[in-house]
């Protein structure tokens, strides 16, 4: 089945700065990419998408790549601010839809 | 849109007593998931149904987890006996069709089990 792996498992960053994450995947038809975040205690949340057919996608601070050819995906998230401390999954995901998450990254960002 | 809910929130057994999540997807869908998160960890399939049907249930502990979707609507998944390792947070998700490419999943607050 699918392996999805994801780094670093934890990033500290200042408030302003830029953090990015990265996941891996090991099946070529995987085809739908998703990322979470979930805050202590709460239900993971779907932050953003992106399918294979493009490369880039972009919702206001949030920004993820995707790069079939060397199966690896990316968020990045620009000035940072202390309410985007949580957890961040990121997942892949083929027809029909099993969605495989990585192990998660605690994003800590200090005021 | 209403979401997924489940319940209880929260359960606390013994070892070897029985226990039972509920879980309503968002009206109209057709997969449902449940997962485990153990903590510190992402979330772990255990079951995905479509409508009433089983797609996979091949990392569910078959001799004490079961689950059910009978009327393709809710569900439970159901531990008998418990053991201490099913501490866990339970999530139940459901998306739109998985048929569907790019089917968003949505989660449910999910049931923080702990087994003493």
């Amino acid at each position: 089945g699918e392996n999805v792996e994801q780094h670093p498992s934890t990033l500290s960053v200042q408030e302003g700065d830029s953090a990015v994450i990265k996941c891996t995947y090991s099946d070529s038809a995987s085809n739908y990419f998703p990322w979470y975040k979930q805050e202590l205690g709460k239900r993971p949340q779907l932050i953003i998408d992106i399918r294979s057919n493009v490369g880039e996608k972009k919702d206001q601070r949030i920004a993820v790549t995707l790069n079939k050819t060397a199966k690896h995906f990316s968020l990045h998230i620009t000035e940072t601010q202390p309410e985007d401390s949580a957890v961040y999954f990121c997942a892949a995901s083929m027809v029909p839809n099993k969605f495989y998450f990585g192990s998660g990254t605690k994003l800590n960002v200090k005021p | 849109e209403a979401g997924v809910a489940q319940s209880p929130r929260y359960k606390i057994i013994e070892k070897r007593q029985s226990v039972a999540f509920w879980c309503n997807p968002i009206s109209g869908h057709a997969t449902l998931y449940w997962y485990q998160q153990i903590l510190g960890q992402g979330p772990k399939l255990l079951i995905q149904f479509q409508n009433n049907g089983v797609v996979d249930d091949s990392q569910l502990p078959k001799d004490r987890f079961s689950a059910e979707r009978l009327k393709g609507v809710d569900s439970t998944l159901k531990i008998q006996p418990a053991k201490l390792e099913d501490s866990a947070v339970y999530l139940c998700a459901s998306s739109l069709d998985q048929y569907r490419e790019g089917s968003r999943e949505y989660f449910g607050p999910g049931t923080r089990l702990t087994v003493l």
